[in-house]
């Protein structure tokens, strides 16, 4: 299976302050149609995982334009622009090029 | 408004079945993949296997801990997707969610327990 590796696991962030996670992949995510599938989730505490981006760099419907992801072949960075008290939570990077899908240990993201 | 609604969570006995359901709506299940996954807090996000749409074959994939153990099916009639678990065994107990194809939309989750 492909491992997926995430840095840091813990991200203490500052209001108004830009973040960002780092995600790596063991193998390369570009898949035989040109197309990689790297997506991002945020776990909020309680809630389910809901999807920010896919496909490296595209948001989701309804996700601020904050958040970004960029990345190619095996290395990947989600950021955002200025934290809000809602980004709290657990971040996941995962791939869906290499069956089975795989997903990073998290980074969990709260305030100093 | 698109959503999957996960049942048939509980208790199990080591060895025991157990078949979970995720009714869907919002959307055109037919034509959709459909995955479960399964969240537990020592292992993260592990993703259970995925259904294919029929017209796209029907067929399904698993991942190695479940595979010849759990069985994943769908009843487009009904909008509904089922997981189920036979043989089951302490490291399965989890949190199982039901998502759509590249994982853009997840149910609430049903708490799986294998303890005796």
């Amino acid at each position: 299976d492909v491992l997926m590796t995430q840095s840091p696991l813990s991200l203490p962030v500052t209001l108004g302050q830009p973040a960002s996670i780092s995600c790596r992949s063991s193998q390369s995510l570009v898949y035989s149609d040109g197309n990689t599938y790297l997506n991002w989730f945020q776990q909020r505490p309680g809630q389910s995982p809901r999807r920010l981006i896919y496909k490296v760099s595209n948001r989701d419907s309804g996700v601020p334009d904050r958040f970004s992801g960029s990345g190619s072949g095996t290395d990947f960075t989600l950021e955002i622009s200025r934290v809000e008290a809602e980004d709290v939570g657990v971040y996941y990077c995962m791939q869906g090029t290499h069956w089975p899908s795989t997903f990073g240990p998290g980074t969990e993201v709260d305030f100093k | 408004e698109v959503q999957l609604v996960e049942s048939g969570g509980g208790l199990v006995k080591p060895g025991g079945s157990l078949r979970l359901s995720c009714a869907a709506s919002g959307f055109t299940f037919s034509k959709a993949w459909m995955s479960w996954v399964r969240q537990t807090p020592g292992k993260g996000l592990e993703w259970v296997g995925r259904i294919k749409s029929k017209t796209d074959g029907g067929t399904t994939d698993y991942a190695a801990p479940v595979k010849g153990r759990f069985t994943i099916s769908r009843d487009d009639s009904k909008n509904t997707l089922y997981l189920q678990m036979n043989s089951l065994k302490t490291e399965d107990t989890a949190v199982y969610y039901c998502t759509t194809g590249a994982a853009g939309i997840w149910g609430q989750g049903t708490l799986v327990t294998v303890s005796s």
